[in-house]
């Protein structure tokens, strides 16, 4: 009865080079959403997939962040040409048909780090 | 626009002490209000929702909240801290029947012996 899974934990990349994080939501959902922790500030949307559609990546920036969940496999977020200010807690949460914000599961998150 | 604050940055609290965890809103109409958890190593970890109704509500944890319209208030309390409370706390607002959720910047609890 796994949780929403996130993986690596912990990712640290040099100036230039990609990330690539992923999520498997819980088991039955088909709902996923990306949201970005900066230092000292709340979790900000960024993404809200389903199965092989992007619903709505208005908080996604417009250059080298891309997000996508395939029929097949968890979902990921990539960022290209990480720069320092992409250092942030990445939080991937799911939800079931028809539960949108009320009910919610987040994974543990993805600490990013650009040296 | 629509806004989440929490005015507190960091609290430290007795263990056995009571605590309260301040939480502000700015919205257009009355949101869903929730309060998440995160311990050390974990995924935030719901404490507790309001919707509508009754305007005390309680969680898990032995955590409670009371959502105050007048003041656009939904504050967090507990009657007395155990040592494994030390954790980041989350109040988070969301439109009804919407995905999004808006998050205050977190309030990190230390609890002393």
């Amino acid at each position: 009865n796994a949780g929403v899974m996130q993986n690596p934990r912990h990712l640290v990349r040099r100036r230039g080079q990609e990330a690539r994080l992923r999520c498997s939501p819980m088991k039955g959902h088909s709902h996923v959403y990306w949201y970005r922790q900066l230092p000292e500030e709340g979790l900000k949307f960024m993404v809200y997939l389903q199965k092989e559609n992007i619903i709505d990546e208005s908080g996604m920036p417009k250059e080298r962040f891309s997000a996508e969940f395939p029929k097949e496999g968890p979902s990921i977020l990539r960022i290209q040409q990480v720069v320092r200010g992409d250092s942030a807690a990445y939080f991937c949460a799911s939800s079931a048909p028809g539960q949108g914000n009320e009910k919610l599961f987040f994974g543990s998150g993805t600490q990013l780090s650009v040296l | 626009a629509q806004s989440v604050t929490q005015p507190d940055i960091h609290i430290t609290v007795s263990e056995g002490a009571s605590l309260e965890l301040r939480c502000n809103y700015s919205y257009g109409a009355t949101p869903y209000l929730f309060w998440y958890v995160q311990s050390p190593g974990q995924g935030l970890q719901l404490l507790l929702k309001y919707f509508s109704g009754d305007t005390l509500v309680q969680g898990i944890k032995g955590f409670e909240a009371e959502f105050k319209r007048s003041q656009s208030s939904f504050n967090l309390r507990k009657p007395s801290v155990h040592w494994s409370d030390a954790a980041e706390y989350f109040c988070a607002v969301g439109l009804p029947a919407d995905y999004k959720l808006s998050f205050g910047a977190g309030t990190t609890v230390t609890v002393r012996a």
